[in-house]
């Protein structure tokens, strides 16, 4: 399976934490995304870093990529209850056709 | 701006049922995909439409799921006859371009089928 691989698969942490979530993947990517989703609702796009890019920032959220690696990391900093939903990474893959392959999740609980 | 409507929400059926699942992505977004989200588990991509196009089904049970986007809008996704390994969420989802940046998703369908 090429789909990326999410570490830890569930995390709790008390409000004001931060959180940090991994994805591992196997192939080369033209970028890989993050998603999160709340319970029986869709997913909702949170970011996308491109392969020549390392770092990248949007309000609380940070995320990396190591190529050589080939992984990912996203940072939640100073978590809130309202943070507390499933994260997924998607990567597009080089060959893919641009089809966007979702790892499993992380469960991330936030407690007041 | 409306984001991307599904329905049902819900769905109960029995095995070796039909059901069909209706789906509105936003408006101007020219790429439409199907999703299946079995519990615990990411989604998993059935089909992808550019405009009224398939561009990627291959992994649509073609035997039992069917898709179709006419005028490039609305699409329906069926499933005939249903088994119970079919039990998840159905998830369609829109983006802007021909790539896959930024996907906005619908709140999806649960079936259930007994």
């Amino acid at each position: 399976s090429q789909q990326g691989e999410e570490d830890p698969q569930a995390l709790s942490i008390q409000e004001g934490e931060n959180a940090t979530m991994n994805c591992s993947y196997k192939t080369s990517i033209n970028n890989l995304q993050w998603y999160r989703q709340n319970s029986g609702r869709g997913l909702v796009h949170l970011i996308l870093i491109r392969s020549n890019e390392r770092e990248k920032h949007s309000g609380r959220l940070r995320v990396t990529l190591d190529t050589s690696k080939k992984s990912s990391s996203l940072l939640i900093t100073a978590s809130r209850a309202a943070d507390t939903a499933s994260y997924f990474c998607a990567t597009d893959y080089e060959g893919s056709g641009s089809r966007l392959t979702f790892g499993e999740g992380t469960q991330l609980t936030v407690n007041p | 701006e409306a984001g991307v409507a599904q329905s049902p929400r819900y769905k109960i059926i029995e095995k070796r049922q039909s059901v069909a699942f209706w789906c509105n992505p936003i408006s101007g977004h020219a790429t439409l995909y199907w999703y299946q989200q079995i519990l615990g588990q990411g989604p998993k991509l059935l089909i992808q439409f550019q405009n009224n196009g398939v561009v990627d089904d291959s992994q649509l049970p073609k035997d039992r799921f069917s898709a179709e986007r006419l005028k490039g809008v609305d699409s329906t996704l069926k499933i005939q006859p249903a088994k119970l390994e079919d039990s998840a969420v159905y998830l369609c989802a829109s983006s802007l371009g021909q790539g896959n940046e930024k996907l906005f998703f619908g709140s999806g369908t649960q079936l259930s089928v007994l």
